[in-house]
């Protein structure tokens, strides 16, 4: 069974650049979410989609991204325009439901940005 | 706000001991937990879950130790090998299905 798929792997862009990451879930699984990990860091949660809704996004930084998962199953994850400081892992995640405790989420191998 | 840290950046043990990271959690209404494993240039990889109702669980060649009165995880490899070298992040789940996590330890495997 195929894991979390991400692209692009890796990305370079100028800064004021837009960019976009793209991620399909594991099958059958509801929840998604995009995490940002700065090196050295541990992930840290962007925006959780349950189906088709962002349940939380709390700490998605809404004046340059925006994400959307218009048919519950693949999303996107847009920058616009990015930032020197947006440099990062995006990681995106699945886990079968997101209420409660117990539900494992599984990461895929994460898109790696480089702004210049 | 909450947090989830690890005591020690960097392990380093040599081939065929055993592995012991540890983690320390703030948030005492958390009532699930997951150690990850990254490798150079991947994502997390689950290693092993616990649950708070428990205070030991054991996979293969892991064993996962949870003290609840003193808010504290650990991770045991047994016989470290060369490829067990990475980052290992403990993270907590909450009901509110955020997964929070803490900064990783860095374990290097000395031939």
């Amino acid at each position: 069974e195929a894991g979390v798929v991400q692209s692009p792997r890796y990305k370079i862009i100028e800064k004021k650049q837009p960019v976009a990451f793209w991620c399909n879930p594991i099958s059958g699984h509801n929840t998604l979410y995009w995490y940002r990990q700065n090196l050295g860091q541990g992930p840290e949660l962007l925006i959780r989609y349950e189906n088709e809704e962002a349940v939380d996004d709390s700490q998605l930084p809404k004046d340059r991204f925006s994400a959307e998962r218009l048919k519950g199953v693949d999303s996107t994850l847009k920058i616009q325009p990015a930032e020197l400081g947006d440099s990062a892992v995006y990681l995106c995640a699945s886990s079968l439901m997101g209420q409660g405790s117990g539900n494992t989420i599984y990461f895929g191998e994460g898109s790696w940005l480089t702004v210049v | 706000g909450e947090s989830v840290g690890l005591h020690l950046p960097t392990l380093s043990v040599q081939e065929g001991d055993n592995s012991i990271i540890n983690c320390a959690y703030s948030n005492s209404a958390s009532d699930y937990f997951i150690w990850y494993k990254q490798e150079s240039g991947k994502g997390p990889q689950f290693i092993i879950d616990i649950r708070s109702n428990m205070d030991k669980r054991q996979g293969q060649r892991v064993t996962v130790l949870l003290n609840k009165t003193v808010k504290h995880l650990s991770l045991q490899i047994a016989a470290t090998q060369p490829g067990d070298s990475a980052v290992y992040f403990c993270a907590e789940n909450p009901s509110t299905g955020k997964l929070i996590f803490g900064q990783g330890t860095t374990l290097q495997v000395k031939p």
